[in-house]
């Protein structure tokens, strides 16, 4: 969905080095999400944001961290990446909903690969 | 929290058939329920969701259907065409849980011309 941007889309970096992934989006919305994936383990949920001032760990937040710069934009940090967080990482926005759920849109994705 | 659950993991149809993708969830809280559809090397893309104050809803050659006592939900696609070859995910998410997404670990379609 064009209206949410990753950069970068791909990125080889090394053990031990400090890795910031960046979302924007044009949608509007407040809530926004940074998830994982990995192959046969679908979607896993990193952290989200509720609003500038609002940031909660999800699933598995453990070895991350977030920052909301504003309510477009969202990044993910690794601050000392490992190889095991090699995978497919995508940000998600939705908007407050009017009763039950909340579409997320996605992002395109950042590839990132840790040797 | 809750544990989604969906399967197969691989399916294979000929073209013009139906695919059918089953999702059980853990947690009777949850109330909604997308389905996901990511092509190779796209982000995820709804296709079609459902609240738990229906049973079922259509959109063209695709319907999910909900049984909240059994706690399962189905995608179900008809007249199957190449382009529905992707990876879809279910999902389920509760208000009670600030609307967090609980995703399956995705069916791999595969349609054969």
């Amino acid at each position: 969905d064009a209206d949410v941007t990753q950069t970068p889309r791909n990125r080889i970096t090394k053990t031990g080095k400090r890795i910031m992934l960046e979302c924007s989006q044009t949608k509007g919305h407040d809530r926004m999400y940074w998830y994982r994936q990995d192959p046969g383990l679908g979607l896993r949920l990193i952290y989200y944001s509720f609003d500038v001032k609002d940031i909660n760990k999800g699933e598995i937040s453990d070895g991350y961290s977030v920052s909301r710069q504003a309510q477009a934009k969202f990044s993910l940090s690794l601050e000392s990446a490992i190889p095991n967080q090699t995978a497919l990482y995508f940000c998600a926005t939705s908007d407050i909903g009017q009763g039950i759920g909340e579409t997320q849109y996605f992002g395109p994705g950042t590839r990132l690969l840790v040797l | 929290g809750e544990n989604v659950e969906q399967h197969p993991s691989t399916l294979s149809v000929q073209e013009g058939d139906s695919a059918v993708i089953k999702c059980t969830y853990s947690d009777s809280a949850s109330n909604y329920f997308p389905w996901y559809k990511q092509e190779l090397g796209k982000g995820p893309q709804l296709i079609i969701d459902i609240r738990s104050n229906v049973g079922e809803k259509k959109d063209q050659r695709i319907a999910v259907t909900l049984n909240k006592t059994a706690k399962h939900f189905s995608l179900h696609i008809t007249e199957t065409q190449p382009e529905d070859s992707a990876v879809y995910f279910c999902a389920a998410s509760s208000s009670n849980t600030g609307n967090q997404f609980y995703f399956g670990t995705g069916t791999s379609l595969t349609v054969i011309p």
